[in-house]
């Protein structure tokens, strides 16, 4: 089945630790994109890609870095200089980025500070 | 910067209520509109409006898109609870390489 596959589903971070949230898709799209969901609040874009080796800033880049070596493939990483680092994670894939087209979504990252 | 204001924030109804949800956009060079329905986890797309096409229905759920009043509502008939969820509503434009713009969502609650 064709698809998104976040892990780990729930993840501690300390302070000043970095960790780095995965997302792979096998939908043979090009764009993915990575966003952050707070409580009571909708999905703010944090990066996406349009195509491999790839990536643009969206609105909350600050504290996260990405990178796409593979079209499948489109990790996260949170930083130490994210202070507010506690959200839901989401991953998303579309065909292209633009267009007439949903965006696929994954099942999501709960990241929490221990 | 393209803005997407849901109301309301929060619902709660009975099962068998229909419902209707807005979703008010601002956006430059309107592509599409698109629903998404939160359960737990991942988004799940609804419906896609665009100009050429302004009216969705699937079962219970409808959605319109009134470009002149640059706005969109989802309809829900006969509700049952497993309609509760978080539904998004995001929108497209030419500008910002045709990133989608997300509002806040409406938390809808049916009760039994």
């Amino acid at each position: 089945d064709g698809g998104i596959t976040q892990s780990p589903k729930y993840l501690f971070r300390k302070e000043g630790q970095n960790v780095t949230l995965s997302c792979e898709q096998n939908l043979n799209h090009d764009a993915m994109y990575w966003y952050r969901q707070d409580p009571g609040q909708g999905l703010r874009l944090i990066y996406y890609s349009q195509i491999v080796n790839d990536f643009q800033k969206g609105d909350i880049a600050e504290g996260y870095s990405v990178s796409r070596e593979k079209k499948e493939s489109f990790p996260l990483t949170v930083t130490s200089a994210q202070k507010n680092p506690t959200a839901f994670y989401l991953c998303a894939s579309s065909i292209k980025v633009g267009g007439h087209q949903p965006q696929h979504f994954g099942d999501g990252t709960r990241l929490s500070i221990l | 910067e393209d803005k997407v204001v849901q109301s309301p924030l929060s619902l709660v109804v009975h099962e068998g209520d229909t419902v209707t949800l807005n979703c008010s956009y601002e956006v430059t060079n309107f592509r599409s509109l698109l629903w998404y329905k939160q359960e737990k986890k991942a988004p799940t797309f609804l419906f896609m409006l665009t100009s050429s096409g302004i009216e969705k229905k699937s079962g219970r759920l409808s959605s319109i898109l009134d470009k002149k009043e640059l706005s969109s509502i989802l309809n829900i008939t006969a509700t049952q609870t497993g309609d509760s969820a978080i539904y998004l509503c995001a929108v497209q434009g030419d500008t910002n390489a045709g990133k989608s713009t997300f509002g806040d969502g409406t938390t809808l609650t049916v009760k039994p």
